[in-house]
């Protein structure tokens, strides 16, 4: 089925460990996005990629990395986590920039940090 | 305070009866989204309003755009157990800030049977 992967689903982490959460599109959209979901708080835009080979940072980037590996592609790296990001995390993306294409979003990645 | 706010936050409402959500915007409005979330799942779009005075249905979940208030509403009639979900609104708040949305907290719907 067309759209959007992330993986994985699940994920505990001890403080101090690195992990990587992928993402992956299969629509063409030219942008994608990581947000974070905590409870009461909505979504909170973390990193964007508007097209391949860019990058900016969101509402809330510090303590994340991102690599947008291909058009395809766009993965969030935690360096070192901290209990703060226990979050739900979304990986998004749309065909284009500008505010008239709403996005596609994927299943989710439920991190928790110990 | 966020820049997209939402209520209520939560609201029960018994089976068949209709209910309203509201967004409403310190700033201008660059198109509104609503989205809907099961629990423990990911958002599916429901409906985008760019206009001001711009009306969308689809089934029995109406939404309306307020350009000048910078407020929307999502409005269901007859509530059905597949209702159920949180309702989230996102919008473009800079003209130049090229596809990035900013959400609403969210407001989490139980309907009872």
């Amino acid at each position: 089925n067309a759209g959007v992967t992330q993986t994985p689903k699940f994920q505990v982490l001890k403080t101090g460990q690195s992990m990587t959460l992928q993402c992956a599109q299969d629509m063409n959209h030219n942008s994608m996005y990581w947000y974070r979901q905590d409870p009461g708080m909505g979504l909170r835009l973390i990193y964007y990629s508007a097209s391949e080979g860019t990058t900016d940072k969101g509402e809330v980037p510090n303590g994340y990395n991102v690599s947008r590996l291909n058009k395809r592609e766009f993965s969030l790296r935690l360096e070192s986590a901290a209990p703060s990001q226990t979050s739900v995390y979304f990986c998004a993306s749309s065909p284009q920039g500008g505010p008239n294409y709403g996005y596609t979003f994927g299943s989710g990645t439920r991190l928790t940090v110990v | 305070s966020q820049e997209l706010e939402q209520s209520p936050q939560s609201l029960i409402v018994q089976e068949g009866k209709n209910l309203t959500i509201n967004c409403t915007s310190s700033k201008t409005l660059y198109g509104l989204y609503w989205y809907k979330q099961k629990y423990g799942e990911g958002l599916i779009f429901l409906m985008m309003l760019q206009k001001g005075g711009e009306e969308k249905s689809h089934e029995k979940i109406t939404a309306k755009l307020d350009e000048k208030k910078q407020q929307s509403s999502l409005h269901i009639t007859a509530s059905q157990p597949s209702h159920a979900g949180i309702y989230l609104c996102g919008a473009g708040l800079r003209k130049a800030a090229g596809n990035k949305l900013t959400f609403g907290g969210g407001t989490r719907v139980l309907v009872k049977p």
